[in-house]
């Protein structure tokens, strides 16, 4: 599976958008991108996945690269509650598996 | 609600201890798949199921069982519980072929003395 690079952490402010960015300069045409995240002691949790085109849904907005050697996921108004590691990870879907591979992530701290 | 429950949530066994860690989902999803998380290790799949009585590995499955007799449910179980599978457990389930979406239980923190 292809690698993706993640800021160790980012800072928000409350009600403020947050932007966390992904690379995966090695993504091979049939990789999707998947993002999940983690709540202290919770298990992870599903965000948004997408393949060429930007992607929004009610939890956050999804910004793909043209080349797509990279990505963004966007919180838009960022909660106390979205407090959490994010973590953006590649993955075929003709892998009948579907094991995520979950590297370091984005540990996301959100400030009142 | 849509969710995966698994119990127990919290188990202190010792060596040697049968035990089975019970997942279920009530999102009529086909695939479920079972996790251990470790420091340092992130996530790493232990078995996975794409159907009623259709099983896999994955890349640890050394010590550990699985069986999928009903769809919403997939339960794990350690025959002979060692010290090395202290570990926090997760069962994920998704709708169908690709597993674009998966949906995690809460986790089972085990431990094995």
């Amino acid at each position: 599976d292809a690698k993706t690079t993640q800021p160790n952490s980012m800072e928000s402010n409350e009600e403020e958008p947050v932007h966390l960015p992904c690379n995966h300069s090695t993504i091979s045409g049939t990789d999707y991108i998947h993002w999940y995240r983690q709540l202290p002691s919770q298990g992870p949790e599903y965000v948004i996945h997408g393949l060429t085109s930007n992607v929004n849904n009610r939890m956050a907005s999804l910004a793909i690269a043209e080349d797509r050697k990279s990505s963004t996921l966007i919180l838009h108004r960022a909660t106390l509650r979205d407090a959490a590691v994010y973590y953006c990870i590649l993955r075929r879907p003709s892998s009948n598996t579907g094991k995520l591979i979950f590297g370091q992530g984005t540990t996301l701290q959100v400030k009142p | 609600e849509a969710q995966v429950t698994q119990n127990p949530r919290y188990l202190i066994t010792v060596t040697g201890k049968k035990l089975t860690v019970t997942c279920s989902q009530n999102m009529n999803h086909e695939y479920m798949s079972w996790y251990r998380q470790d420091p340092g290790l992130g996530l790493r799949q232990i078995y996975y199921s794409m159907n009623v009585e259709v099983t896999d590995k994955g890349d640890v499955p050394e010590g550990y069982k699985v069986s999928r007799k009903e769809k919403r449910n997939f339960p794990l179980i350690l025959e002979s519980p060692s010290p090395n599978q202290t570990s926090l457990y997760f069962c994920a389930s998704s709708i169908g072929q690709g597993w674009y979406e998966q949906y995690f239980g809460p986790g089972t923190r085990l431990t094995v003395t």
